[in-house]
């Protein structure tokens, strides 16, 4: 079935420092989707990504939909205190058609910032 | 615009009691709606969607069941809790589409803590 694995699965940075993170699959995804969960709070959509090829940014966020449609990357510029957080990517589960819109989540990559 | 509301924020229950949470979406129509929980910070585990009042799927066996007596309500249940339902419990929601590539949009969930 489809999985997405996303690396690394921690990382512990500088302010200041450029972040990079990639979701990988073995299965193509029509659609790759970015979010980003606060502590204690639900996952936030970053960014959304539909067509191979594709780069999008978001502020200091940017992400791309690799041309294979197996993988995506997110970048994060500049990182900052409230960077923190874990990001997970995210694509459609399409075992399930029709309407459903289910999604399979990554595991998540750890994002620590220190001042 | 739409929201997701969830609540309670917090929840401390004796094992054997039940449980409800609720969930409520407003800004839209007919949309899709999920529950998932989340063990240890990390991944998220679809419980049950729901595409229509009173249509629901459960994702995995388990202690708990789901309800939507409304178009934009959705109720998570347990008759008798156990210790191994403690977690975070996200609600969420997305555009019913034929589509299958719609992002979902995550409530801010509710810690569920079982003594």
């Amino acid at each position: 079935g489809q999985q997405l694995n996303q690396s690394p699965q921690s990382m512990f940075i500088q302010e200041g420092e450029d972040v990079s993170m990639n979701c990988t699959s073995s299965s193509i995804f029509n659609t790759w989707l970015w979010y980003k969960q606060d502590p204690g709070e639900g996952p936030v959509l970053l960014i959304a990504l539909y067509k191979a090829g594709e780069l999008t940014s978001n502020g200091r966020l940017t992400a791309q939909f690799g041309i294979t449609r197996k993988d995506s990357f997110l970048n994060i510029s500049a990182s900052i205190p409230s960077d923190v957080g874990i990001y997970f990517c995210a694509g459609p589960d399409l075992n399930y058609g029709g309407a459903t819109n289910k999604l399979i989540f990554g595991t998540g990559t750890l994002l620590a910032v220190q001042p | 615009s739409q929201t997701i509301h969830q609540w309670p924020a917090t929840l401390v229950q004796p094992v054997g009691s039940p449980l409800s949470l609720e969930c409520t979406v407003e800004g839209t129509s007919n949309p899709n709606l999920y529950w998932y929980r989340q063990a240890a910070g990390r991944g998220l585990q679809l419980l049950f969607y729901s595409v229509g009042i009173g249509q629901i799927s459960s994702e995995v066996p388990q202690n708990l069941s789901a309800s939507r007596p409304q178009d934009r309500q959705f109720i998570l249940s347990s008759k008798k809790l156990l210790l191994s339902d403690s977690g975070f419990y996200l609600c969420a929601w997305s555009t019913r589409t034929t589509g299958n590539n719609q992002p979902q949009h995550f409530g801010d969930g509710t810690r569920l803590s079982i003594l």
